[in-house]
């Protein structure tokens, strides 16, 4: 079943705007993953947030993560024509041995 | 890259045609995926291999066979697809499959079956 859900589930910006991606989920977790999805090929790990923290930083990218409204997100800063992607948030299922992703947010940006 | 490849990145096949997806992990994991992504869904977990077993198998047709000869090759075999398992199929690996291990994924087979 599903876990994680993104919102929205396209955003259009402009480059140098930033993008905020929201991600809810079910259960309790012991960590969230964002992922990144380059059209038509396969996903790559941004950043991982364990329950324990409450924010996290890597480059232009800031995760949150609210375990009391199970939610989290992504924040693109300053945002350029090659974040254009598919953004995933994923959970790991119940029995712990493998991520649950969600649909997705298809971010735009235009030059 | 990502230390996970994939053979072939395109197939087209028929309904009566057998072939088989190639993954290939050069990152020393234990644990390897395969994932099916449709349209407009999310990805579907099919199997997961850790040390060469297979731990999870989540309600996967019997016209998908994996195999997974050793820790560092995984297979997906395919015979008497539908129309409707046309899709990305993405391999990845981790580490470990405890607590949600990062995974690296492949760039994925596309499938179309005619």
């Amino acid at each position: 079943s599903q876990q994680g859900e993104e919102d929205p589930q396209a955003l259009s910006i402009q480059e140098g705007e930033n993008a905020t991606m929201n991600c809810s989920y079910k259960t309790s977790i012991n960590n969230l993953q964002w992922y990144r999805q380059n059209s038509g090929r396969g996903l790559v790990h941004l950043i991982l947030i364990r329950s324990n923290e409450r924010e996290k930083h890597s480059g232009r990218l800031r995760v949150t993560l609210d375990t009391s409204k199970k939610s989290s997100s992504l924040l693109i800063t300053a945002s350029r024509a090659a974040d254009t992607a598919s953004y995933f948030c994923a959970t790991t299922n119940q029995a712990g041995t493998a991520l649950i992703f969600g649909k997705g947010t298809t971010l735009s940006v235009s030059s | 890259e990502t230390g996970v490849t994939q053979t072939p990145r395109h197939l087209v096949m028929g309904m009566t045609n057998k072939k088989s997806l190639k993954c290939e992990q050069h990152l020393g994991h234990n644990a390897m995926y395969w994932y099916k992504q449709s349209a407009k869904k999310p990805l579907e977990l099919m199997f997961v291999y850790s040390l060469e077993e297979r731990v999870e198998n989540n309600s996967v047709p019997s016209r998908f066979s994996p195999e997974c000869p050793n820790s560092s090759h995984l297979f997906l075999h395919l015979h008497t697809l539908q129309p409707e398992d046309s899709a990305l199929y993405l391999c990845a690996s981790s580490q470990g499959t405890s607590l949600g291990d990062t995974q690296y994924f492949g760039p994925g087979t596309r499938l179309t079956v005619l």
